[in-house]
């Protein structure tokens, strides 16, 4: 079991569908992640916080929509998604951005339909 | 652009083997390089490394950072079918941006 929680684990939503992941941590950590990884690929980063402010968005596609509620509580929220955006979707927190190590939940195993 | 390459991308060993995997990296402002094991779900944190030279052991598994040449090395002794798993390296930078290489994958049969 991770400290990084993340819900649901499976999701299966069509393109039309308006669908939020979501993330909680309660190990203090200041920054929150959110990575994309397809079958036998690395991590891809998409969004970090800092301090619950957004401080990088890797030109991710405005369908997918972050939000940093408080410092425990991470979502992703996303509408109008392509098939392609199939992924595992990891959460991941870290005690800040300055190099310290990463701790990921479990995923959700998204299928769009 | 920030660049990781690991080699060799696949291993197949045998318990008992020793293995060594490359990680050599380009990336702007460097603060630190993480590696971490991913087996069935998410990936573990398994060293991180800031300072050239010094080597970083836990158990059988060992690595090392060269600062100058920009790589990592990962050591694994003795390896157990406990072992097998995707080894991904990540530099991080002080916006923490990591960038993940795309793994070793190693198996170790019996």
């Amino acid at each position: 079991d991770t400290e990084v929680t993340q819900t649901p684990k499976h999701l299966v939503m069509g393109m039309t569908n308006k669908k939020s992941l979501k993330c909680e941590q309660h190990m203090g950590h200041r920054a929150m992640y959110w990575y994309k990884q397809k079958a036998k690929k690395p991590p891809e980063l998409m969004f970090v916080y800092s301090y619950e402010k957004l401080s990088i968005n890797e030109s991710v596609p405005s369908r997918f929509s972050p939000e940093c509620p408080n410092s425990s509580l991470l979502n992703l929220h996303l509408h109008a998604l392509q098939p392609e955006d199939s992924a595992l979707y990891l959460c991941a927190s870290s005690q800040d951005t300055w190099g310290t190590p990463l701790h990921f939940g479990n995923g959700t195993r998204l299928t769009v339909t | 652009e920030d660049k990781v390459v690991q080699s060799p991308l696949s291993l197949v060993v045998h318990e008992g083997d020793t293995v060594t995997l490359n990680c050599s990296y380009e990336v702007t402002n460097f603060r630190s390089l993480l590696w971490y094991k991913q087996e069935k779900k998410a990936p573990t944190f398994l060293f991180m490394l800031t300072s050239s030279g010094i080597e970083k052991k836990s158990g059988r598994l060992s690595s090392i950072l060269d600062k100058k040449e920009l790589f990592s090395i990962l050591n694994i002794t003795a390896t157990q079918t406990g072992d097998s798993a995707v080894y991904l390296c990540a530099p991080n930078t002080n916006a923490g941006k990591s960038t993940f290489g795309d793994g070793t994958t190693l198996t170790v049969k019996p």
